[in-house]
């Protein structure tokens, strides 16, 4: 079955820089790829998606890139800012698929520093 | 004011009690999941199912069952068969089944005592 890796676990960067954070996927049959936020006690919030037959797309400072080849797909924040603080989490499922779910990665833990 | 309702927000149990999980949804979605997050750990599927009166188990059925007798409830029971219950369970909708959108409720936090 598919299994996402992701990294790094732990990232930190000054407000205002730039922060990326990357995943693999193992089944190459996997099609579409979302990215999660969440806050502490809080559930995930779907922030950006991308299907693969799209190589890039972006939304305002949140991009996100898939190389289908390597089977790998990263996450760009861009001028971040104390509020994107929190966990991030990438997925990837088979759309159409008969289940349906979404295999996650770990998670990255995001610290803005003011 | 649509979305997905988890309820309780925190939840206390003894050993050895079974335990209901609510989670509501007013998005008209057929298909309802509920996974398991632990410290540190990703999400993983417990149950999913894709239309009233179906639902298949997911990687760590062992110790819940669920039921879908409404379109908007899918209730997760954590039996006393769970040997290590205490996590963080959320609760998820999709338009259908197969379709990859999903969208998260606020989550229950259960702690055993």
């Amino acid at each position: 079955g598919e299994n996402v890796e992701q990294h790094p676990s732990t990232l930190s960067v000054q407000e205002g820089d730039s922060a990326v954070i990357k995943c693999t996927y193992s089944d190459s049959a996997s099609n579409y790829f979302p990215w999660y936020k969440q806050e502490l006690g809080k559930g995930p919030q779907l922030i950006i998606d991308i299907r693969s037959n799209v190589g890039e797309k972006k939304d305002q400072r949140i991009a996100v890139t898939l190389n289908k080849t390597a089977k790998h797909f990263s996450l760009h924040i861009t001028e971040t800012q104390p509020e994107d603080s929190a966990v991030y989490f990438c997925a990837a499922s088979i759309r159409g698929g008969s289940q349906g779910n979404l295999i996650f990665g770990k998670g990255t833990k995001l610290s803005v520093k003011p | 004011d649509g979305g997905i309702t988890q309820s309780p927000k925190y939840l206390f149990r003894k050993e050895g009690q079974n335990v209901t999980l609510s989670c509501e949804q007013n998005l008209n979605h057929d298909a309802m999941y509920w996974y398991r997050q632990d410290p540190g750990q990703g999400l993983r599927l417990i149950y999913y199912s894709q239309i009233v009166n179906d639902f298949q188990k997911g990687d760590i059925a062992e110790g819940y069952s669920v039921s879908r007798e409404k379109k908007e409830s899918f209730p997760l029971t954590v039996t006393s068969a769970q040997k290590n219950p205490t996590a963080f369970y959320l609760c998820a909708s999709s338009d259908r089944a197969g379709s990859d959108t999903q969208y998260f409720g606020p989550g229950t936090r259960l702690t055993v005592l």
